[in-house]
């Protein structure tokens, strides 16, 4: 089973900043990598979707980059409501996995 | 407007057995692959089950194999988990998942709001 891991769990950033979240897989996933954003309380929400590739209706702040093993979600200009647990999914291989999230809080 | 809607979570005791129910509304059910994703409580996300449109094809994790059986209806645009010998680690919100894009199966732009399941005596 793909292992992906996400780093760190929790990030503290001020209002106004960049973020930059990490996801690793235990093997190679190619671009097959997506992200989402959740708000407690809500459904996940895609994000992110091929590494790389922003869902329909997502703003430019959210980016995503990465191949093989090493991906980032970077987001710029950070707002209230970007605030939220993020979590990233690979989907090369079956059984689909998710990472175990990083949560984005206010500092 | 393009909808999932679960049903059918609730308490139930270590040993028992549940049925959730996903009614689709808004797309083509019938033509898309469908999962079950789950989430206990304060944790991430688990992905549990998957169901190719034609129903030949389907998928579990290994946490959940043997005993839960995915399932469902394209005349009548519902998606099924049959839960059985249910443990407190069943515990979780589930969501069922899918997307717009029939080309597209294994990551979900289409969620439900998510329906409980408590196990628990």
């Amino acid at each position: 089973e793909m292992v992906v891991t996400q780093s760190p769990a929790t990030l503290s950033v001020s209002p106004g900043e960049r973020a930059t979240l990490s996801c690793r897989a235990s093997h190679s996933v190619n671009s097959n990598l997506a992200w989402y954003q959740q708000i407690p309380g809500q459904a996940p929400r895609l994000l992110i979707y091929d590494a790389s590739r922003r869902a329909i209706g997502i703003p430019a702040k959210f980016s995503g980059s990465g191949f093989g093993t090493d991906f980032t979600l970077t987001i710029t200009s950070l707002q209230s409501e970007d605030f939220a647990d993020y979590y990233c999914q690979q989907y090369d291989d079956w059984p689909l996995t998710f990472g175990q999230g990083t949560r984005l809080e206010i500092k | 407007e393009v909808q999932l809607v679960e049903s059918g979570g609730g308490l139930v005791q270590p040993g028992g057995s549940l049925r959730l129910s996903c009614a689709a509304s808004g797309f083509v059910f019938g033509s898309r692959g469908m999962n079950w994703v789950r989430q206990a409580p304060g944790k991430g996300l688990e992905w549990i089950s998957f169901i190719i449109s034609s129903s030949g094809t389907r998928y579990y994790a290994d946490s959940v194999r043997g005993r839960f059986t995915i399932s469902r209806d394209n005349a009548q645009n519902l998606l099924y988990l049959q839960m059985n010998n249910l443990s407190d680690e069943d515990t979780a919100v589930y969501y069922c998942a899918g997307h717009d894009n029939s080309n597209i199966e294994r990551y979900f732009n289409l969620w439900g709001r998510g329906t409980l399941v408590t196990v628990s005596s």
